[in-house]
């Protein structure tokens, strides 16, 4: 079975940029999460969709990130404009029902200069 | 909040050493406790879980038990091996919702 996939792995932008991640989860999983991990820390959830719906978003910095999951399969992460407290690890996760364990994709590292 | 607590590293073990790495918890509601683990250039997966007081997870030697009296869900193991290295991470997710609140990792090193 197909992990969850991420890509970029790596992206160097400057401030003020933009940048989108994409996530493609595990086929027939129904939630999928985005969490960021900064350097030194443990994830944390940026928001929560069950199928296209978003469930939790109460993390998200709405006044820069934004993310869709349109037809309730992959996800699009975006930063606009990104700052540089935002230089992270952007970790998707998905799970087959709201309580069944989560897998997790590779990351993208996000280096913001 | 919800938060965890785990020992700061890294951590440094010859091969066949015990290992312990010490979690903690707060949680508002009655949690579930994991064990997550991210092998250099892989991502996060998870090793052990337990979802009630003094139940015991354990996975490929590693086991944790969850204190409820302590708030504590420490993971052990007895021998570890060089292949064991990788950050760890104790995490908790309240029953009914699954985002999970994640310690800030541990990184262990066994050398051989």
């Amino acid at each position: 079975e197909a992990g969850v996939a991420q890509s970029p792995r790596y992206k160097i932008i400057e401030k003020r940029q933009s940048v989108a991640f994409w996530c493609n989860p595990i086929s027939g999983h129904a939630t999928l999460y985005w969490y960021q991990q900064i350097l030194g820390q443990g994830p944390k959830l940026l928001i929560q969709f069950q199928n296209n719906g978003v469930v939790d978003d109460s993390q998200l910095p709405k006044d820069r990130f934004s993310a869709e999951r349109l037809k309730g399969v992959d996800s699009t992460l975006k930063i606009q404009p990104a700052k540089l407290e935002d230089s992270a690890v952007y970790l998707c996760a998905s799970s087959f029902r709201l309580d069944n364990e989560q897998f997790f994709g590779p990351g993208t590292r996000l280096t913001v200069l | 909040g919800d938060s965890v607590t785990q020992m700061e590293g890294p951590v440094t073990l010859s091969e066949e050493a015990f290992l312990t790495i010490n979690c903690t918890y707060t949680a508002t509601g009655y949690p579930s406790l994991f064990w997550y683990v991210q092998y250099p250039g892989e991502g996060l997966q998870l090793l052990l879980k337990a979802t009630k007081a003094d139940d015991k997870g354990s996975n490929k030697g590693f086991e944790a038990t969850y204190r409820k009296e302590t708030t504590s869900f420490h993971l052990e193991k007895g021998s570890v091996q060089v292949s064991d290295s990788a950050v760890y991470f104790c995490a908790l997710s309240v029953q009914g919702a699954t985002p999970l609140v994640f310690g800030k990792g541990t990184r262990l090193s066994v050398i051989a």
